[in-house]
C-alpha cells in the first residue's frame, strides 16, 4: 500500500516567495497532521484536519503559514512570504479516526531552505 | 500541558551491547504512548502502541514497556542497523483527534 507522499522533497527559494508544500494521506485515513522539525525545537505540531475540517491550528506560528484540505487525497500547507527562519523539514502524517488510538504514519518529509 | 522527555539526548553501543531509552510523561490521563524509528532524511516510522502500565510489547531486538510515568525502549543485542533516532509520543484521554506530543527524541549510533 501507498504510504503518505509529501512533495516536493527539497525547496530551496529566496525570502519574500511563496512556498506550497502539498501531502496525499493513506487511502481511508481521515486525520491529517502538519509538522515541523527543526533541530532546536524537534517535532512540532501545526495544524490538523479531521474528515477535511481544522481543528486545531494553534501551532501555526505566524498568519504567513495557512493550511487546506480540499477534499480526503490532498492537502496543502503555504508559507506567504517565506523568511529563512521557515527553514525547516515539513512533514504531513495521516491516521483513521475512529474513537480509539491510532498511531500516525509519516511521509518522507519536505526540506524546505530560504535563503 | 502534556510533556515528554527522552533521555539520553544521545547514545553510543557497541554491537552486541545491550541498553534502554528513556521516555518520561506527563499527561493528563494517558490514551496511549508510542514509539518511532526515524532515519536520516526520512519521516518517523511507527514502531510501538502502549495503552496501559505494565504492558509490553517485542519486535525483533526490541522491547518497549510501559509504567504510569515513564516507558523504557530496551534494545537487545543492537546491530548497526539498529542506528537511528528514536522519538517517544503520548496522546491524552482529552484528546479525541489522535494528537500527538513528541519528546526531543534519542539519537542511537552502534558502532561495529
Amino acid at each position: 500500500d501507498a504510504g503518505v507522499i509529501q512533495s516536493p522533497r527539497h525547496e530551496v527559494t529566496e525570502m519574500g516567495q511563496e512556498v506550497t508544500l502539498r501531502c496525499k494521506p493513506i487511502s481511508g485515513h481521515n486525520s491529517l497532521f502538519w509538522y515541523r522539525q527543526t533541530m532546536m525545537r524537534g517535532l512540532e505540531l501545526l495544524i490538523y484536519f479531521n474528515n477535511n475540517v481544522p481543528i486545531d491550528d494553534s501551532g501555526m506560528p505566524e498568519d504567513r503559514f495557512s493550511a487546506k484540505m480540499p477534499n480526503a487525497s490532498f492537502s496543502t500547507l503555504k508559507i506567504q512570504p517565506s523568511e529563512p527562519r521557515d527553514s525547516a523539514v515539513y512533514f504531513c502524517a495521516s491516521s483513521p479516526w475512529t474513537g480509539s488510538s491510532q498511531p500516525q504514519h509519516f511521509g518522507d518529509g519536505t526540506r524546505l531552505s530560504i535563503l | 500541558e502534556d510533556q515528554v522527555t527522552q533521555s539520553p539526548e544521545a547514545l553510543r553501543l557497541q554491537e552486541g551491547e545491550s541498553s534502554s531509552l528513556n521516555c518520561s510523561y506527563t499527561v493528563s490521563g494517558l490514551r496511549g504512548l508510542f514509539w518511532y524509528r526515524q532515519d536520516p532524511g526520512k519521516g518517523p516510522e511507527f514502531l510501538f502502541t502502549l495503552y496501559s502500565a505494565g504492558e509490553e510489547k517485542e519486535k525483533e531486538r526490541l522491547k518497549a514497556t510501559l509504567t504510569k510515568k515513564e516507558s523504557f525502549l530496551h534494545i537487545t543485542a543492537p546491530k548497526p542497523e539498529d542506528s537511528a533516532t528514536y522519538l517517544c509520543a503520548v496522546q491524552a484521554l482529552s484528546n479525541a483527534g489522535n494528537m500527538l506530543t513528541f519528546g526531543g527524541g534519542t539519537r542511537l549510533m552502534v558502532k561495529p
